[in-house]
């Protein structure tokens, strides 16, 4: 257990619709990322916040949005959902932004669009 | 751009078998490198990783040294166990960024048989 959390697990939706993905990082840690893991894409990096900052966009479509909370848990939407958008997304956390502060990864949530 | 490119999976092993993963990264500067692995149904958990040129970042029995001459981070482990099958991922963050996004592989599958 990495000590990150995402809900929900599973989500079913149908095309053209909105859905929020949550995600609690681990206590103490003030930035979050959001990666997209697909068949054809791969892991994708989409962004991050640093203590409810934004902090840099990767390849993020501008249906998604992100916020982080004062508490510091962290939002992801993504709206007008496409068949395409099926895929498992993490969130990852750490300490603060920086390469010696190890990024550890929620569970994920699996996202199926019909 | 910054990319990292692995060798195709899956590869299957018997066990105690000795294992290589090839991963080759293109980068501008000295980035860090990474491996990461996904057990079935989790999230991504670091393994290892080194952060300067000939570095070895070493954990669990794997191992893999950060070759600045050929851009390569290989993955070995002399003696693979049944409870090694994953997918593993060989990952980067570029110098000198901002916000310490990872650019991962697509991810190469290990399948130990007893």
């Amino acid at each position: 257990d990495s000590g990150v959390t995402q809900t929900p697990k599973h989500l079913i939706t149908a095309t053209g619709q909105r859905v929020t993905l949550r995600c609690s990082p681990r206590s103490g840690d003030l930035s979050v990322y959001w990666y997209q893991q697909s068949l054809d894409q791969g892991l994708q990096f989409l962004i991050q916040y640093y203590n409810g900052e934004e902090r840099a966009k990767g390849n993020i479509l501008e249906r998604f949005s992100a916020q982080q909370f004062p508490d510091l848990h962290s939002e992801l939407n993504l709206s007008s959902l496409e068949l395409g958008d099926s895929a498992l997304y993490f969130c990852a956390s750490s300490v603060r932004p920086a390469v010696v502060e190890t990024q550890y990864f929620g569970p994920g949530t699996r996202l199926l669009v019909l | 751009g910054n990319s990292v490119t692995q060798m195709e999976g899956p590869v299957t092993l018997s066990e105690e078998a000795f294992l290589t993963i090839n991963c080759t990264y293109t980068a501008t500067g000295y980035p860090s490198l990474f491996w990461y692995v996904q057990y079935p149904g989790e999230g991504l958990q670091l393994l290892l990783k080194a952060t300067k040129a000939d570095d070895k970042g070493s954990n669990k029995g794997f191992e893999a040294t950060y070759r600045k001459e050929t851009t390569s981070f290989h993955l070995e482990k002399g003696s693979v166990q049944v409870s090694d099958s994953a997918v593993y991922f060989c990952a980067l963050i570029p110098t000198g960024a901002g916000s310490y996004q990872l650019t991962f592989g697509k991810g190469t599958k290990l399948s130990v048989i007893p």
